[in-house]
């Protein structure tokens, strides 16, 4: 399968503690995107990377979040010391600089915060 | 920033009938609208799109368009299918730096036998 890719795919943790979620993108894809989706909700633009670069970071996405891409390929996502108004759908994307500009999405992480 | 408002919220069709769901979006710049199809514990799926020097694309029994003068674009699906039953969201970006997606609130599309 040679489509996007998400670990775990789900995720129940306590309130305080701190969680990574990975992503492999396409692997000809050099950008990767991260939203989060809550229940009745369209996905959420958080950040996103072209090769290795963060470009943009939304608001949403507070200090205690960070992501990273380190060699250009797979991406981390964590989120520190979690809220309960974390628990969402983490959603990974990806695609190609210049076009075609389709995204194509991962399966997500289910995120649980007891 | 983008603004999406979809429309309806749900929506019951008959199989065999056509299913309309519109959005319509506040940035100007916005060239590239793309549909997806989610169904229930996956991600979305990219089901088709339209780029603004365009305004009508169909793939088999969908089909997308777009009204630029009044910022809105919609989804047609006909001869719809009981596996046609899922949330479909409509988004918006500006292609280049920076395409970030900004999605509608989704439609719950349900087809009864």
């Amino acid at each position: 399968d040679t489509g996007v890719s998400q670990d775990p795919r789900h995720k129940i943790t306590k309130r305080g503690q701190n969680v990574t979620f990975r992503c492999d993108p396409i692997s000809e894809h050099n950008r990767l995107y991260w939203y989060r989706q809550t229940l009745g909700q369209g996905p959420e633009f958080l950040t996103y990377f072209q090769n290795e670069a963060q470009l943009e970071k939304s608001r949403l996405l507070s200090d205690r979040f960070s992501a990273e891409r380190p060699k250009g390929s797979f991406s981390t996502l964590e989120i520190q010391r979690t809220e309960q108004g974390d628990s969402a759908m983490y959603l990974c994307a990806s695609s190609l600089e210049g076009g075609p500009y389709e995204q194509y999405f991962g399966p997500g992480t289910r995120l649980t915060v007891t | 920033g983008e603004n999406v408002e979809q429309h309806p919220s749900t929506l019951s069709v008959q199989e065999g009938d056509s299913a309309v769901i519109k959005c319509t979006y506040s940035d100007s710049a916005s060239n590239y609208f793309p549909w997806y199809k989610q169904e229930l514990g996956k991600g979305p799926q990219l089901i088709i799109d339209i780029r603004s020097n365009v305004g009508e694309k169909k793939d088999q029994r969908i089909a997308v368009t777009l009204n630029k003068t009044a910022k809105h674009f919609s989804l047609h699906i006909t001869e719809t299918q009981p596996e046609d039953s899922a949330v479909y969201f409509c988004a918006a970006s500006r292609t280049g730096t920076a395409s970030k997606l900004t999605f509608g609130t989704g439609t719950r599309l349900q087809v009864t036998l």
